[in-house]
């Protein structure tokens, strides 16, 4: 069973700050998915990586799979980046999704 | 953009009375999810779907719980009995394959309330 810690739980930061979030993993995986979670509740995809680095727009995830680590960085922060992020990871020839307990991020203004 | 989407947004219930949640997955995806998060908590794998019948299912998934596909576009989540327990929000989830290495799209969700 794997287990998918992420830290910090919460992180409030000022608008133009350079954002870290961390997501460790204990049993080799097939990929590694970041998630944004609104206060609504709704789930949104931001990235699957299963090696090296992807960046979209301010957003860049990297992982090291031989560390068994991951992390989403967010550059200029800016208060509608406020959200849950959530670290997930799927086995290999294995479906499901493994969920860490997500980071609270808050931007303030 | 296609997207999942989840009936109700809202559901209040009984306990002991039987819940239908419904989902359309995207038209041409082939593998189908249920989470859930109950609230405060983080979310947990329930049961995948593919070709008619469960591929995998947790501990959580007990004889309470059935998934069904009954046309070509509607995937089911049905709670027999409800239980205060299973208030919480439920996620559907479509992804094009199972390779582990597709994406899994999310509907905006399901929140069953049990009094």
């Amino acid at each position: 069973k794997n287990e998918v810690e992420q830290s910090p739980q919460n992180l409030t930061a000022q608008e133009g700050e350079f954002i870290t979030i961390n997501c460790s993993y204990s049993v080799g995986i097939s990929a590694l998915h970041w998630l944004q979670q609104h206060p609504g509740g709704g789930i949104v995809s931001l990235f699957m990586l299963s090696s090296g680095k992807k960046k979209h727009g301010r957003l860049i995830a990297t992982i090291n799979i031989q560390e068994k680590h991951s992390s989403l960085h967010i550059t200029a922060s800016h208060p509608r980046d406020s959200a849950v992020y959530i670290c997930a990871v799927s086995g290999f020839g294995n479906e499901k999704l493994t969920f860490g307990t997500g980071t609270r991020l808050t931007i303030i203004p | 953009e296609p997207e999942v989407t989840q009936t109700p947004s809202h559901q209040v219930t009984q306990m002991g009375q039987e819940v239908i949640l419904r989902c359309v997955p995207i038209s041409n995806h082939l593998y189908f999810y249920w989470y859930r998060q109950i609230l405060g908590q983080k979310v947990e794998f329930l049961v995948s779907f593919y070709n008619n019948e469960i591929s995998e299912k947790s501990e959580i998934f007990d004889d309470q719980f059935s998934v069904e596909r009954p046309d070509g576009s509607n995937f089911t989540l049905k709670i027999r009995s409800t239980k205060l327990e299973d208030s919480a929000m439920y996620f559907c989830a479509s992804s094009a394959d199972t390779s582990g290495y597709n994406e899994q799209f999310f509907g905006p969700g399901t929140r069953l309330t049990v009094l």
